[in-house]
């Protein structure tokens, strides 16, 4: 079993709301991911980092931001969520170039 | 650029047949390729991967897959498909020339063994 953890599991929430999604790995990995994923649709990497306060964007747009202030943790933070943030968000880390991504559970937001 | 494509939104099999799920990508440098599945609900879990060497990599739960520089394919199989098979799977690539640790993922392709 992978150590990455994401919270809330499911989140239901009105717009306007500021949301934060929880990720938490224990593996010491440097490289951190976040992908947006509609159900059962493809994954879009939508925020990377490479080590601590390295953070970039990926190939999909997104309003979310994120911070990498400890190893461990990644954060993904939306300020004012709306219906179109409405998705699953999965959290992954990897070791090295060569290695696999281990995925968290995933955050299914619905927005209202 | 990196791009992986899977040609099959869902592939058909019957148990115990033996199953493929096809994947070519395109990249600029050299590939790294994976191939991962997902369960309802779940995240992803990872199966194998192709990194140097040879060819036919295997993986968990008695898949493998076979890297094909020439039709820069890497098609996922198992020789005898079970029920519990029936999930999502992803092909994924990382340049290991340019694209960093950016890992991109194929759109996926629903499998369903039936008994």
């Amino acid at each position: 079993e992978a150590d990455i953890y994401q919270t809330p599991r499911y989140l239901v929430i009105g717009t306007g709301k500021k949301i934060t999604l929880e990720c938490s790995q224990t593996m010491g990995h440097d490289k951190m991911y976040w992908y947006q994923q509609d159900p059962g649709m493809e994954l879009h990497l939508i925020h990377y980092s490479y080590g601590v306060n390295s953070t970039e964007k990926g190939d999909l747009s997104s309003e979310s931001t994120v911070s990498r202030i400890r190893t461990e943790h990644f954060p993904l933070t939306l300020e004012s969520a709306r219906p179109s943030h409405t998705s699953q968000y999965l959290c992954a880390s990897s070791e090295s170039n060569t290695g696999e991504l281990f995925f968290g559970e995933g955050s299914r937001l619905t927005v209202l | 650029a990196q791009s992986v494509a899977q040609p099959e939104d869902q592939v058909n099999v019957a148990e115990g047949n033996p199953l493929t799920v096809k994947c070519t990508y395109s990249v600029s440098g050299n590939p790294y390729l994976f191939w991962y599945v997902q369960y309802p609900n779940r995240g992803l879990q990872f199966l194998l991967k192709y990194i140097t060497g040879d060819n036919l990599v295997k993986g968990s739960y008695g898949f493998e897959a076979e890297f094909n520089k020439s039709q820069t394919s890497f098609h996922l199989k198992k020789p005898s498909a079970l029920v519990s098979d029936s999930a999502l799977y992803f092909c994924a690539v990382r340049d290991r020339d340019t694209g960093g640790f950016k890992t991109i993922f194929g759109a996926g392709t629903r499998l369903f063994v039936k008994a």
